[in-house]
């Protein structure tokens, strides 16, 4: 699986757009990348997942770099609630990698600001 | 629905006492997953499963077993605790259908294990 970069802390206020950068400059064709968020002392929580296209649902969007070198997850109006840790995976899928499990690094703190 | 469900909460063991860490799901999930977590660290994967009857060691297996006997449960026990066992355990599960690239996990509260 390709490693990924991701800045260690980053603050946001209330109200505003959090953009969370992630690197993943060796990223493979077949490979994904997938964000998940761990609000203190839970369990983390899936929140969206893409190839090469723009991502949205509920939760957040998600803008991967033409080149896939990069991508940001976007929470359009963030809120206290989503001071969380914040991880970037790329990996390829599991019926392509032999059921391998997913593998979380060290993520971003992410700090919503009133 | 109750979806990933993890006994106890809270445990506090001595030096070279056992236990089992309990893990349950009702999402009929064939993938489940035990991770640890250190203070201020990520996620470390310990054992997992694809299927009853099936299991294979992650990054840190060392000192922990696992059996999975059924699609719901999967325990993980800890034979001789020791203080590098102190963490807090996350039992997750995953749906196995084919060809999907959606890799969404359903992790369980967790539970704090301290080893003194």
């Amino acid at each position: 699986d390709a490693k990924t970069t991701q800045p260690p802390s980053m603050d946001c206020a209330e109200g505003r757009a959090a953009n969370l950068p992630c690197n993943h400059s060796t990223i493979s064709g077949n490979e994904y990348v997938y964000w998940y968020r761990q609000i203190h002392s839970q369990g983390p929580q899936y929140i969206i997942h893409g190839l090469k296209n723009n991502e949205t649902n509920e939760m957040a969007s998600l803008i991967i770099t033409e080149d896939r070198k990069s991508s940001t997850l976007i929470l359009p109006h963030a809120t206290l609630r989503d001071t969380a840790v914040y991880y970037c995976i790329v990996r390829v899928p599991k019926f392509l990698s032999g059921n391998t499990p997913l593998v979380f690094g060290k993520g971003t703190r992410l700090s919503v600001i009133a | 629905n109750a979806g990933v469900t993890q006994t106890p909460k809270f445990r506090i063991l001595k030096i070279g006492q056992s236990m089992t860490l309990q893990c349950t799901q009702d999402m009929n999930h064939n993938y489940m997953y035990w991770y640890r977590q250190d203070p201020g660290m990520g996620l470390k994967l310990i054992y997992y499963s694809v299927g009853a009857g099936i299991t294979d060691k992650g990054e840190v297996p060392n000192g922990y077993n696992v059996s999975r006997s059924t699609t719901e449960d999967f325990p993980l026990r800890l034979e001789l605790a020791a203080p590098s066992q102190t963490s807090v355990y996350f039992c997750a599960s995953s749906s196995g259908r084919q060809l999907s690239t959606n890799e969404k996990l359903f992790f369980g509260s967790g539970t704090q294990l301290s080893v003194l």
